[in-house]
């Protein structure tokens, strides 16, 4: 059974920071592993999807890495702002199934 | 491109009582995955939908059930709710499994 662990719980940090966040995985048959971040009583809004097959993504300031052989992921936010304030989840989609399996998130406060 | 809409967004309904929750997927997404989402239990998997059939189905009693139409739009029913049936019900569409999944804002349900 996957189960996909995020540390920390939470941070905080000044604004300009660059910062990064983890993501732990225990299976490592994934088909992709996908970043999320969500707003306070918000849906989830999909930053970076990685295939099974890559090792990173990059969009703007977010760069995510994986390495499956230890089962682990990272976010890594450059130069974070105000507006990056929210809880970023990682969810893993196993192979041979169709449900995300998500972490427990990392709640991120980004003082000006 | 109209993202995910769900509606309501919001429902206060009493114990015992049955609730229906509908999600219109992105144009053209033929898979539709409904998660629940509580502070204490995090984001947990419930169904999953592709071209009308259920194709998974999470750790949830018989009381939870869902169906997808063939314009791909997808209900979700909760029948005789309990208290802690109350959380934020999320729905997520793709192109197809293994491809982004984008999240819809959900439906904050509250059972009293």
């Amino acid at each position: 059974k996957q189960e996909v662990t995020q540390i920390p719980a939470a941070l905080s940090v000044p604004e300009g920071e660059n910062l990064v966040l983890n993501c732990s995985f225990t299976d490592s048959a994934i088909y992709n592993l996908q970043w999320f971040r969500q707003d306070p009583g918000k849906g989830l809004t999909s930053l970076l999807l990685i295939q099974s097959s890559q090792r990173e993504q990059t969009s703007g300031r977010l760069n995510a890495s994986l390495d499956k052989s230890s089962g682990r992921s990272t976010l890594y936010i450059a130069a974070s702002q105000p507006g990056d304030s929210a809880t970023y989840l990682c969810a893993i989609l196993n192979t041979g199934f169709q449900k995300l399996v998500f972490g427990t998130g990392t709640r991120l406060l980004v003082s000006p | 491109k109209a993202g995910v809409t769900q509606t309501p967004r919001y429902l206060i309904k009493t114990r015992g009582q049955q609730v229906t929750l509908s999600c219109s997927p992105i144009s053209g997404h033929r898979s539709v995955s409904w998660y629940q989402q509580t502070p204490g239990q995090g984001l947990q998997f419930l169904f999953e939908y592709f071209s009308e059939t259920q194709r998974n189905k999470g750790n949830f009693p018989g009381r939870f059930s869902g169906r997808q139409f063939s314009n791909s739009r997808s209900e979700m029913n909760v029948s005789t709710l309990e208290l802690g049936d109350s959380a934020l019900y999320l729905c997520a569409s793709a192109r197809v499994v293994g491809e982004t999944q984008y999240f819809g804002p959900g439906t904050r349900l509250l059972v009293l």
